[in-house]
């Protein structure tokens, strides 16, 4: 059974510090890995999604990299800023469960202090 | 486009008591799932469905029933509700558009059972 970890369970920063965010995964045998950001009492959104072809992914500040080898993924936040405060989810798609199932970490809780 | 709305937003059941868990989404997605997040637990699969008349089961199945008549609806049962299914529920949907499956959530159903 596929089992997802993220470290840190919470990060604390000053504003401007670039900051890594890990997620590791047991069973290398995904389909694709999303990073997902959820705000208090709302939804996920959507960040970023890398293939299990894929190495990288960039969106803005936001850099996702997949090492599907050795089971890790990070999510790199650079100049970080108060409004990325924010719990982030990384979640991992099976190969045999592709746009059915997600298997999520438990989450890295973000506060960005002015 | 609206993406993936759930109605209600809030509710209170009584134990014992019935409802339906609405979701919708107008993106012509052939893949929907439900999740619960609980804390300390994360977000677990309860049913998903690959496209109209055909659903199965999640990580989580028992005491939801779930059906898919149409590519827009998938809504949640719960037959008689329990304490232990007090919890945020979430929606999602997916696609396979250039074979991405990128999921995306709608808003949650808080769900408190007494």
């Amino acid at each position: 059974k596929q089992e997802v970890t993220q470290i840190p369970a919470a990060l604390s920063v000053p504003e401007g510090e670039n900051l890594v965010l890990n997620c590791s995964f047991t069973d290398s045998a995904i389909y694709n890995l999303q990073w997902f950001r959820q705000d208090p009492g709302k939804g996920l959104t959507s960040l970023l999604l890398i293939q299990s072809s894929q190495r990288e992914q960039t969106s803005g500040r936001l850099n996702a990299s997949l090492d599907k080898s050795s089971g890790r993924s990070t999510l790199y936040i650079a100049a970080s800023q108060p409004g990325d405060s924010a719990t982030y989810l990384c979640a991992v798609a099976g190969e045999a469960d592709a746009g059915n199932m997600l298997t999520f970490g438990g989450g890295t809780r973000l506060m960005v202090k002015p | 486009n609206a993406g993936v709305t759930q109605t209600p937003k809030f509710q209170v059941l009584k134990t014992g008591q019935s409802m339906t868990l609405q979701c919708a989404q107008d993106m012509n997605h052939e893949y929907m799932s439900w999740y619960r997040q609980d804390p300390g637990m994360g977000l677990r699969l309860i049913h998903y469905s690959v496209g109209a008349g055909i659903t199965d089961q999640g990580e989580v199945p028992n005491g939801y029933n779930v059906s898919r008549s149409t590519t827009e609806d998938f809504p949640l049962r719960l037959l008689s509700a329990a304490p232990s299914q007090t919890s945020v529920y979430f929606c999602a949907s997916s696609y396979s558009r250039l074979s991405s499956y990128e999921q995306y959530f709608g808003p949650g159903t808080r769900l408190t059972v007494t």
